[in-house]
């Protein structure tokens, strides 16, 4: 079955590194997002992305943040100047054409901000 | 998108099937209904929607209610990796956009050994 891969898995950063996320969604897929999870708080929504351009973001989603689809198959989220409170569980997300709320999540990557 | 309400906990016997509840009683007529579910620290999962007919699937069965205002995910015979947090979430099906989806709390389901 076809997957959303991420990474890394985990990364440990010093406050104020950037951070770069990685995520290679399903090939034949057009929308791309990303979203957020704080230990023991809810999902929360970042950004979404569509033919290239943003077509959403949260009020988390500040300057700080960025996304790219460098290449055809690769989704990054950086994060420019890492804080204490950006430490969540990341998680990529892809969704067909049709039916735009069927989305597939990877597996998450764990940053940990020190 | 319309509000959902969600049990916070159930409980489930393994082998047993599972019933979750929502309520969605501001459903407008072109909103469908989704389930998801997180096992722990995991991404989200896509079980089922469903718009007015009941549906299913190789995961889970979705029981609308005429009325639109409630519905029901089912999971036939529950086991011990069915232990998650599952969520209803109402909204509508645009295509060609890439709007937000919003995750509740849910509802936590352990099934019992």
């Amino acid at each position: 079955e076809p997957e959303v891969t991420q990474t890394p898995s985990h990364q440990v950063t010093q406050m104020g590194q950037e951070v770069i996320l990685r995520c290679v969604p399903i090939s034949n897929h057009l929308y791309f997002y990303w979203y957020r999870q704080i230990l023991g708080q809810k999902v929360e929504f970042l950004v979404s992305f569509y033919n290239n351009e943003i077509s959403e973001k949260s009020e988390i989603f500040d300057d700080q943040f960025s996304v790219e689809r460098p290449d055809g198959s690769n989704f990054t989220l950086k994060i420019r100047s890492t804080k204490l409170e950006d430490s969540a569980m990341y998680f990529c997300a892809s969704s067909a054409r049709a039916g735009a709320n069927v989305l597939t999540f990877g597996a998450g990557s764990r940053l940990t901000v020190l | 998108d319309a509000k959902t309400t969600q049990p916070t906990s159930m409980d489930c016997a393994e082998g047993r099937a599972a019933n979750l509840p929502c309520n969605h009683s501001t459903i407008s007529g072109n909103e469908y209904v989704y389930w998801y579910r997180q096992i722990h620290s995991q991404g989200p999962q896509y079980i089922i929607h469903g718009l007015k007919n009941n549906e299913t699937n190789e995961m889970a069965s979705l029981i609308i209610t005429e009325d639109r205002k409630s519905s029901t995910l089912i999971l036939p015979h529950a086991t011990l990796r069915d232990t998650a947090v599952y969520y209803c979430i109402v909204r509508v099906a645009i295509s060609g956009s890439a709007r937000q989806l919003t995750f509740g709390s849910g509802t936590q389901l352990t099934v019992l050994p």
